[in-house]
């Protein structure tokens, strides 16, 4: 079964700083695509950014790029200069193929505070 | 209106009450699903909705009675609930299931939900 995890409860950075969230997943399967989604306090669950596992780049939108280690099984988040309302849970989340369902799973969540 | 509504944000209700909650889509995408988010647990997913046929029911209690009544809107429909079953309601929408970029599941704001 597929399964994703984030080591990383909580985390601080510095304002204009980079961090790095941690994402391993595990998974039998060929193809797959990958997700990190931001969740304020507010609730609402907000997309950043997409890995597929065939695709040969790294993904970047804008502050936010994806370390992808295809052997190491790893989907890192990286977000480059801090801001203070990047202060939110972050997930992971690996979408099943299509002919088992499609599900998207996630993991448990690192929480991160950006420091002023 | 744009993206994935959700009504009401905030709902308190006792045991024995009836309640729905109510999601819209202004995507034009054609699977919807209703996620929970208890405190400190991942994401379940609950129900997944293709082109308004049921495709996926994740062992949800029969207190849970989903209803699609067409691509665009998703209703919960809540009866007898216990206290157990506080949670944030997440809403999701994806143009379909696959693990394409363009099956990005996007979500809504969520519904609060306080069981006494």
């Amino acid at each position: 079964a597929q399964k994703i995890t984030q080591t990383q409860p909580g985390m601080f950075v510095q304002e204009k700083e980079a961090v790095t969230l941690d994402c391993t997943y595990d998974t039998s399967d060929q193809s797959y695509g990958l997700f990190w989604y931001k969740q304020p306090s507010s609730g609402e669950m907000i997309f950043l950014i997409y890995q597929g596992s065939y695709d040969e780049q790294n993904a970047t939108e804008g502050r936010y790029s994806l370390n992808f280690q295809k052997a190491r099984k790893s989907a890192n988040l990286v977000i480059s200069a801090s801001q203070l309302g990047d202060s939110a849970m972050y997930f992971c989340a690996m979408r099943e193929p299509y002919n088992q369902g499609g599900k998207l799973i996630f993991g448990q969540g690192t929480e991160l505070s950006v420091k002023p | 209106e744009t993206g994935v509504t959700q009504t009401p944000r905030h709902l308190v209700m006792g045991m024995t009450n009836k309640k729905s909650l109510k999601c819209e889509q202004h995507l034009g995408h054609n699977a919807m699903y209703w996620y929970k988010q208890s405190a400190k647990k991942p994401l379940e997913l609950m129900f997944v909705y293709n082109f308004k046929e049921q495709t996926e029911n994740n062992s949800v209690p029969s207190r849970f009675s989903p209803e699609c009544p067409n691509s665009s809107h998703l209703f919960l429909h809540l009866h007898t609930l216990q206290p157990e079953d506080s949670a944030l309601y997440l809403c999701a929408s994806s143009q379909d299931r696959g693990l394409a970029k363009t099956d990005t599941q996007y979500f809504g704001p969520g519904t609060r939900l306080t069981v006494l």
